[in-house]
């Protein structure tokens, strides 16, 4: 199994649409949690960080279920610029060990007019 | 402000041979990090440095291995190229903490023929 799972898609969805990515993770101690956005043939950029709490940034909305090891990202009124691969991110590290990310497979999304 | 530097961008090398990448991190960080993304998949966790030294490694074999230099650059070293090992090598730089967001470079794509 996977530490980081993700359906790898592609979600194809018209403008406007609200979308739902899931991740789950396997590892129960890991401490923190991101989405990164990676747009074909570019480097991986930081979305947004996700809190137990819930989050939210514009039309993106996250989500930690620590119970279920589960997290989501909510994209609403998708704009043609969302389309990207979106990649789930868990860090099992500590403050003596520094970060080790483990990166899920990443969900592709294509917005159409 | 310059952010994260890799070079080269792209390379062709053949089975057994060796190739040396290297990275500049963003300005003020001092902890680097190495990732293998193959196509269509995620960033896989090579290792990390930290003053100079290793401070966590992926399962990645020992013909992979890295050094750090007192201005915080960085190189990965790969051994023995395997055909497998084409791929994208992302660079990433950060700050010490846990949680701290990871600044990508653009990647060196290695090809092994």
């Amino acid at each position: 199994r996977k530490e980081v799972e993700q359906d790898p898609g592609p979600f194809n969805v018209p403008e406007g649409a609200t979308v739902a990515f899931n991740c789950t993770y396997s590892n129960s101690a890991s401490q923190s949690f991101f989405w990164y956005r990676q747009d074909c043939r570019k480097e991986p950029k930081l979305l947004m960080s996700v809190y137990s709490s819930g989050n939210e940034d514009g039309r993106f909305t996250a989500q930690l279920n620590r119970a279920s090891q589960y997290i989501s990202l909510l994209i609403r009124d998708s704009k043609l610029s969302d389309s990207a691969t979106y990649l789930c991110v868990v860090n099992k590290g500590n403050n003596n060990a520094g970060n080790m990310l483990t990166f899920g497979g990443g969900t592709r999304l294509m917005v159409k007019p | 402000d310059a952010g994260v530097t890799q070079s080269p961008t792209h390379l062709i090398k053949t089975r057994g041979q060796q190739v040396t990448l290297r990275c500049s991190p963003k300005s003020g960080h001092d902890t680097v990090s190495w990732y293998q993304q193959a196509l269509g998949q995620g960033p896989q966790f090579i290792f990390q440095y930290y003053e100079e030294e290793e401070r966590q490694r992926g399962n990645f074999p020992d013909r992979f291995s890295g050094h750090q230099f007192p201005n915080y650059s960085s190189e990965l070293n790969v051994n023995a190229l395997l055909l497998g090992d084409s791929a994208l090598y992302l660079c990433a730089s950060s700050l010490p903490g846990v949680g701290e967001e990871l600044f990508f470079g653009e990647g060196s794509r290695l090809t092994v023929l």
